[in-house]
């Protein structure tokens, strides 16, 4: 049971440059989210969504597009990057609904030079 | 305004005391609360999910309480270890089961041997 994947580990880019993260879990669970972690700030919640072809915004969403085509997969695309968008990336998966917690992916740090 | 506050200074104990940590929110109706741990450089690992219904939840040596009228969380280990040294954070689903997971900052625990 490989949990929640994502890649790349380690990213670098240049100012204005788009990429896109990739989330893939394989536990079938309805619920992944998307958050960024920055020293002193804590994890914040960019993009969520509840199941297959549902979205919303968390609360840092500017800068980032999601989308959810398949249960397993939770793709978050830059669209032109800053360097306030550097920063440690995790994407998380549940069932939802209270019934047990979120699994965490390791992590993708970003730098945006 | 909307937030969760954890005890931003670090916590030091002795080993085999037990650690309390508090969890604080406001204007915030959440179904349930849940306690990670996470590790520097790694994701937060999920730990205890306690529901509005439930005054106490215990695992091991973990212990969480959760108050709706205080709007409050206490998180405790007993017979503290220094393996149990992390940082560990609150999060809630901010009204009912919306899959929108919001953390606080994470207080972090330092047990000394």
């Amino acid at each position: 049971n490989a949990g929640v994947t994502q890649t790349p580990k380690f990213q670098v880019l240049k100012t204005g440059q788009s990429m896109t993260l990739q989330c893939a879990q394989d536990m079938n669970h309805e619920y992944m989210s998307w958050y960024r972690q920055d020293p002193g700030m804590g994890l914040r919640l960019i993009h969520y969504s509840v199941g297959a072809g549902i979205t919303d915004q968390g609360e840092v969403p500017n800068g980032y597009n999601v989308s959810r085509s398949t249960t397993e997969d939770f793709p978050l695309r830059l669209l032109s990057a800053a360097p306030s968008q550097t920063s440690v990336y995790f994407c998380a998966s549940s069932y939802g609904q209270g019934y047990g917690g979120y699994t965490f992916g390791s992590g993708t740090r970003l730098t945006v030079v | 305004s909307q937030k969760i506050e954890q005890n931003s200074e670090a916590l030091n104990i002795q080993e085999g005391k037990t650690a309390t940590l508090t969890c604080n929110y406001t204007n915030y109706s959440p179904a349930y609360l849940q306690w990670y741990r996470q590790d520097p450089g790694r994701g937060p690992v999920f730990l205890l999910l306690i529901r509005e219904n439930e005054k106490e939840k215990r695992k091991e040596r973990l212990k969480v309480t959760f108050d709706t009228t205080l709007k409050q969380s206490l998180f405790h280990i007993t017979a503290s270890q220094p393996a149990d040294s992390a940082t560990y954070l609150c999060a809630l689903d901010t009204t009912g089961n919306t899959g929108k997971l919001i953390f606080g900052q994470g207080t972090t625990l330092q047990v000394k041997p």
